[in-house]
């Protein structure tokens, strides 16, 4: 299975600024994503980065508040942007190993935010 | 609209005491249903992947089965370190890789 890193591992930010979430990954891997886990809540798919191509946005997210890079196989960013107290949640990278018709999808111990 | 519901929210449980937690899904042409652990503080662990109706797949205490519309995550003998929030997650329709999860069920055991 795919070890996967992020940083931070936790943040405290003041409102209006932005963090960058790093997610490495110890192989290569095709698609990419990031999710939010509000308090309480399921885990929400922000966005989908395949490398070479622009990420794909889920409805209520976008680019401007969200920005991803994705460079090259191993390594994607999320930042959020102009954050405030409704920003506060973990973030979670995944990445997926698909075979066939099967598919399974490992995450990253995540990024527990506090925006103030 | 794709949905994934678990029940119960949350249960505690004595250790040895044996239970079942359900997870049932409103997307037709089921490409995989997935059951994840999350332990407080780390990302979810994945646990099992079923495809089809009345396959089951087990590992340790925890045994998953699935029908047409939902799956069960049944755990036998429980001991306390089986205490986590326990998420089904489902791939919606479209082809996307995506997964669409539950709101999660969290077991408690008591020792």
């Amino acid at each position: 299975s795919a070890v996967i890193s992020q940083k931070p591992s936790r943040d405290i930010c003041q409102r209006g600024t932005s963090l960058t979430i790093q997610c490495q990954v110890d192989s290569q891997v095709t698609m990419m994503f990031w999710y939010r886990q509000q308090p309480g809540q399921s885990l929400t798919l922000i966005a989908t980065a395949n490398q070479g191509s622009e990420a794909t946005y889920e409805s209520g997210f976008v680019i401007d508040k969200f920005p991803i890079s994705r460079p090259n196989l191993t390594f994607s960013t999320l930042t959020v942007s102009n954050m405030s107290p409704e920003d506060s949640s973990i973030y979670l990278c995944s990445v997926g190993e698909f075979w066939g018709a099967k598919n399974i999808q490992y995450f990253g111990a995540g990024t527990r935010l506090s925006v103030l | 609209e794709d949905q994934v519901t678990q029940s119960p929210e949350a249960l505690r449980l004595q250790e040895g005491e044996s239970s079942s937690l359900n997870c049932s899904y409103t997307v037709s042409g089921l490409r995989g249903l997935f059951w994840y652990r999350q332990d407080p503080g780390k990302g979810p662990e994945f646990l099992f992947t079923l495809y089809s109706a009345g396959e089951e797949k087990e590992k340790e205490r925890l045994k998953a089965t699935l029908t047409k519309k939902e799956s069960f995550l049944h755990i036998t003998a429980p001991k306390p370190e089986d205490s986590a929030t326990y998420l089904c997650a489902d791939p919606p329709q479209g082809g996307s890789e995506k997964l669409v999860f539950g709101k999660g069920m969290k077991l408690t055991v008591n020792p």
